[in-house]
């Protein structure tokens, strides 16, 4: 099965600094998934990538997807306490991509300190 | 607010019995995803249904089973219950299988 490593596990950074997660596939990722959650909450869908070299973004937030190396980055620009919590990959498993089918990383929890 | 509502909130319950944890979808969205997410597991996908019948199976139980109903609410049926069935259970929906709209979940205590 697909196994996701997200890295770094936790990340403490000041306001207004940058910063990049990363998210590497055991397996070819076919469709790559971001996500955010805030401690005991619903998570958050932040966007999809499915083409290599892809790259979106979402507000300060930006996702990029290098397929040969079957990862994915998620890079913040100028951080603000409001972007922390914790950010979750998913990928499919197979080709039919859905984003509903992931399978997840462990997830890497992001402090902004004012 | 994502417009996905899940009910209860909370559910404090014993070894042994049976809950139903119940999710209405955004409206118009046909398919409902469920999901379990624990410390020891992390978030897992459970199932799918789209308008009304199963899509997609993940990591789901036997003692688990859900259904979507022709006003497409989904309840997820889990028996049976085990210590280890504590977790926070999330119900999504989505339009077209590229975004979603995940609700705020049901937290499942199991005594």
């Amino acid at each position: 099965s697909q196994e996701l490593e997200q890295s770094p596990q936790s990340l403490i950074v000041q306001e207004g600094k940058n910063l990049t997660i990363n998210c590497t596939s055991s397996k070819t990722l076919y469709g790559l998934y971001w996500y955010k959650q805030k401690y005991g909450e619903g998570l958050i869908f932040l966007m999809m990538l499915q083409k290599g070299g892809e790259e979106k973004s979402h507000e300060k937030i930006t996702a990029k997807l290098d397929e040969k190396k079957q990862q994915s980055s998620l890079h913040i620009t100028a951080s603000q306490p409001s972007h922390a919590g914790i950010y979750l990959c998913g990928a499919d498993s197979g080709s039919d991509t859905n984003a509903g089918k992931s399978t997840f990383g462990d997830g890497t929890t992001l402090t902004v300190k004012p | 607010d994502s417009g996905v509502t899940q009910t209860p909130k909370h559910l404090i319950t014993a070894t042994g019995q049976r809950v139903t944890l119940r999710c209405s979808p955004r409206s118009g969205d046909l398919s409902v995803y469920w999901y379990q997410q624990s410390l020891d597991q992390g978030l897992q996908f459970l199932i799918q249904y789209y308008n009304g019948e199963e899509r997609a199976k993940g990591n789901i139980l036997e003692r688990f089973s859900a259904q979507q109903f022709p006003d497409l609410h989904s309840e997820l049926n889990l028996s049976s219950l085990e210590l280890g069935d504590s977790a926070l259970y999330f119900c999504a929906s989505s339009r077209s299988g590229d975004t979603q709209y995940f609700g705020p979940g049901t937290r499942l205590t199991v005594l």
